[in-house]
């Protein structure tokens, strides 16, 4: 059984358009992430939500969306998608913010694959 | 913003040596982690570490966390082709900030 699952693992779209990227973790945890990791392999954190709160957000543009129907769920809406987009985004989770040992523990996801033309 | 400098960017071994990559910062973290990524994959965890000191293994794989709990560092025995990936280094600061700060990665490559 995959713990943070997340589709599709490859999107080919157009400037312009607005593409969604689902996630879900079956672990129990209460906090998830998205992290953005460019041609350099630079893994950068985006969002965090704990029990579908916005607890970080890093200086994303507003074109960027998360949405948390409930703590096993964390989806990403991207509109207006532009060249810089291209990247993977992987989705992540712990069991909680990091206060404990446990919340360390940050599970990821097999990661999208987005590419703007 | 919080950097985390990790050495080197890259490495190129023979199978069977042993590999030694490290991370430091400016700052202090309450934890360091590793991670590995595998080609068209998401992270790993390898090792969690927690307190100044700490040297934890897990199989091949042995990581410390420095004394001044300002770096880390990593350390592969005897390499196998499998090693090959990309190795990060990530910490996370106590208190309030909850972010997991990455490295820039380490990518091995070992030579069957």
């Amino acid at each position: 059984d995959t713990a943070v699952s997340q589709t599709p693992k490859y999107l080919v779209t157009q400037m312009g358009n607005d593409k969604s990227i689902k996630c879900e973790q079956n672990l129990g945890h209460d906090t998830m992430y998205w992290y953005k990791q460019d041609s350099k392999k630079f893994l950068k954190i985006m969002f965090s939500y704990n029990n579908k709160e916005l607890i970080i957000n890093e200086t994303v543009p507003n074109r960027f969306s998360p949405k948390s129907p409930d703590k096993a769920h964390l989806n990403l809406h991207i509109n207006s998608l532009e060249l810089g987009d291209s990247a993977v985004y992987f989705c992540a989770s712990s069991q909680d913010l990091g206060t404990g040992r446990s919340g360390n523990t940050i599970y990821f996801g097999e990661g999208s694959w987005l590419t703007v033309v | 913003g919080q950097q985390l400098n990790q050495s080197p960017q890259s490495m190129f071994i023979q199978e069977g040596e042993d590999v030694s990559m490290n991370c430091t910062s400016s700052s202090i973290f309450n934890t360091w982690l590793w991670y590995k990524q595998d080609p068209g994959e998401g992270p790993v965890l390898l090792i969690a570490l927690y307190k100044a000191g700490e040297l934890t293994s897990n199989g091949r794989l042995t990581a410390q966390f420095g004394i001044t709990r300002k770096d880390s560092f990593l350390n592969i025995s005897a390499s196998i082709p499998s090693d090959v990936g990309i190795y990060f280094c990530a910490g996370r600061r106590g208190g309030s900030n909850y972010k997991l700060t990455f490295g820039k990665g380490t990518l091995l490559t070992v030579n069957p």
